[in-house]
């Protein structure tokens, strides 16, 4: 079975423009997550989407939004960049909404802001 | 809210130092602890998940304890390529997962 994917991998914008990150889950799971790394604040929340309905919202600001298609695949998108939004934006799916189900993670977008 | 502190921080063995990670944790109502190991630049690779209090897990050189506030991952006997952060996060009643700051191993030869 296929893991998770990401693309790009990597990718560099300057500050105010935006950018759209892609997710494909492991076949057959339905919930995706999206996370932000960053060495000072280790992984943070952004949100969560199941069945094409955001479920959960963590602490981000406005600028960072997402949506999920109906093949279970998600888009973050972040507007007005800033540079502390340099970071490691990694993407989990699993196969239920519940705090039970394992997430499994796909290989990040790594972000760079100039 | 719930809460999950992992120490040490960073921890520097020789191959073959046997040792323990911690995992402690608040959580209003446990559904599940899991822990991640992740290379640099690379994205988290699940190793355990563990549901409930007394629940044991082993793979290779790894295993994972749970009691009702902490959770340990013990190495055994540890070679260089364990080297990685070892993350740990909790899943509660509200259904999203908190993970710790993480546990930075360093294994040498």
């Amino acid at each position: 079975k296929a893991g998770v994917t990401q693309t790009p991998r990597y990718l560099i914008k300057t500050r105010g423009q935006q950018v759209t990150l892609s997710c494909s889950p492991i076949s057959g799971h339905r919930s995706v997550s999206w996370y932000q790394q960053t060495p000072g604040q280790g992984l943070q929340f952004l949100f969560e989407y199941f069945s094409e309905t955001q479920r959960n919202k963590g602490n981000f600001p406005g600028r960072f939004s997402g949506r999920q298609f109906s093949n279970s695949r998600s888009e973050m998108n972040v507007s007005t960049l800033e540079l502390g939004d340099s970071a490691l934006y990694l993407c989990a799916s699993r196969g239920g909404p519940h705090s039970t189900d394992t997430q499994y993670f796909g290989p990040g977008t790594r972000l760079t802001v100039l | 809210e719930d809460q999950v502190t992992q120490s040490p921080e960073a921890l520097r063995l020789q191959e073959g130092e046997s040792s323990s990670l911690n995992c402690s944790y608040t959580v209003s109502g446990l559904r599940g602890l899991f822990w991640y190991r992740q290379d640099p630049g690379k994205g988290p690779e699940f190793l355990f998940t563990l549901y409930s209090a007394g629940e044991e897990k082993e793979k290779e050189r790894l295993k994972a304890t749970l009691t009702k506030k902490e959770s340990f991952l013990h190495i055994t006997a540890p070679k260089p390529e364990d080297s990685a952060t070892y993350l740990c996060a909790v899943g509660g009643n509200n259904n999203d997962m908190r993970f710790g700051a993480g546990t930075r191993l360093t294994v040498k030869p």
